[in-house]
């Protein structure tokens, strides 16, 4: 029971590049959701899934795409990379679909756009 | 709107001193509340919930939190602090299926 891994551990991209952030959870839970952290201003959800085949906004989502086809994956897509997107970014699952249970987080993914 | 604030950004304990972090919330309902610790450059690990019920609730790694609704508050506390407890802690609250975080509150433990 691997939890939440994501991929890659880091990565450096130039501005108007396109990636993408992996997530896969093994613990078959409804509700994932991404995350991103910046200095002084804790974490702020980006886009969330209730389950497969939903998804909706959070907090900060603009820049950023997601997709939920599979229980187990959901990737971020960021579509044109700014450097104001340089932050740590982390997946986390949950096992109800409301998110009001304990969230589990990967290790988390360092971008930084130059 | 913010829906968490913590007002200390970094404290300062001595080892084996008391620790408390304050929590405060804006949400009408009975909120979900969540206490969450970071260690330097790893993931978020959950310390403790509150959902419903007794409003003091015990954690891992011997925090404890207390809800306390007419002050719209939910403090985190641990009795002795141990060089481990070093770290950054955040508070959360879910509200629609939307977990807000507070800012964090950085914690130095001092030998």
């Amino acid at each position: 029971n691997a939890g939440v891994t994501q991929t890659p551990k880091f990565q450096v991209l130039k501005t108007g590049q396109s990636m993408t952030l992996q997530c896969a959870q093994d613990m078959n839970h409804e509700y994932m959701s991404w995350y991103r952290q910046d200095p002084g201003m804790g974490l702020r959800l980006i886009h969330y899934s209730v389950g497969a085949g939903i998804t909706d906004q959070g907090e900060v989502p603009n820049g950023y795409n997601v997709s939920r086809s599979t229980t187990e994956d959901f990737p971020l897509r960021l579509l044109s990379a700014a450097p104001s997107q340089t932050s740590v970014y982390f997946c986390a699952s949950s096992r109800d679909g409301s998110g009001s249970y304990e969230q589990y987080f990967g290790p988390g993914t360092r971008l930084t756009v130059t | 709107a913010q829906s968490v604030t913590q007002p200390d950004i970094h404290i300062t304990v001595s080892e084996g001193a008391s620790l408390e972090l304050r929590c405060n919330y804006s949400y009408g309902a009975t909120p979900y509340l969540f206490w969450y610790v970071q260690s330097p450059g790893q993931g978020l690990q959950l310390l403790l919930k509150y959902f419903s019920g007794d409003t003091l609730v015990q954690g891992i790694k011997g925090f404890e939190a207390e809800f306390k609704r007419s002050q719209s508050s939910f403090n985190l506390r641990k009795p002795s602090v141990h060089w481990s407890d070093a770290a950054e802690y955040f508070c959360a609250v879910v509200v629609d299926y939307k977990l807000s975080f507070g800012a964090g509150t950085t914690v130095t433990v001092r030998a």
